[in-house]
């Protein structure tokens, strides 16, 4: 069963940094590409990164770039987001998903809070 | 500029069907699209891919009361037999250097 478990949310003030982790299971992670998706609290589904499977191709939506950092270990079947001079509208719960294009899979999520 | 385009409500009866659309913007109706369902509380999970010519293909699991279409620009996720689980959130989503989201339709099950 593909399981997708993010982890490292928290409280953190304006200015701060924070790394979220992807932990994966069930399936090959190697072979899938990857991305970051997050959602503010009552607001739809947004976009931050994606990392092919060899890290060689990597995306970021526009509000996030120069800021968030996106990496894998495939021997460790991990995926990272390193997020830098965090800002209160980054508050959100981040979701790690599967694939590259289309995500097939989505872990819980985890809860960024930025705020002094 | 890709743009996805959905109704931000719709509701329908227990038991009866639902028809959710999905506009690609101008220049980009040979797009495939994906739907996300959304229950509250919890994680999005894929539902389906749609192609421009209709076909579609559904993730591990999905009912069959779960179907995509399309026409033209449109893409559709019609829900037949609702049930008061399906009431939630469906996105629709495609790519372009990027995933891009429609805003989102939020499902009442009357």
């Amino acid at each position: 069963e593909v399981h997708l478990m993010e982890s490292g949310g928290g409280l953190v003030q304006p200015g701060g940094s924070l790394r979220l982790s992807c932990t994966a299971s069930g399936f090959t992670f190697s072979i899938y590409s990857m991305n970051w998706v997050r959602q503010a609290p009552g607001k739809g589904l947004e976009w931050v990164s994606y990392i092919y499977t060899s890290s060689s191709t990597i995306y970021y939506a526009d509000s996030v770039k120069g800021r968030f950092s996106i990496s894998r270990d495939n021997a460790k079947n991990s995926l990272y987001l390193q997020m830098n001079s965090l800002r209160a509208e980054d508050t959100a719960v981040y979701y790690c998903a599967r694939s590259g294009y289309y995500p097939e899979y989505w872990g819980q999520g985890t809860l960024v809070t930025v705020s002094s | 500029q890709l743009v996805l385009t959905q109704s931000p409500s719709a509701s329908a009866s227990l038991g009866a069907s639902v028809k959710l659309t999905c506009t690609l913007s101008s220049g980009h109706s040979s797009y495939v699209i994906a739907w996300h369902q959304q229950q509250p509380e919890k994680g999005p999970r894929y539902l389906m891919k749609v192609n421009s010519d209709g076909s579609h293909t559904k993730g591990d699991g999905i009912p069959d009361r779960f179907s995509g279409s399309s026409s033209g620009a449109e893409r559709y996720l019609t829900i037949s037999s609702l049930q008061s689980e399906d009431e939630a959130d469906y996105y629709c989503q495609t790519w372009d250097t990027g995933i891009i989201f429609g805003g989102g339709t939020k499902l009442t099950v009357l």
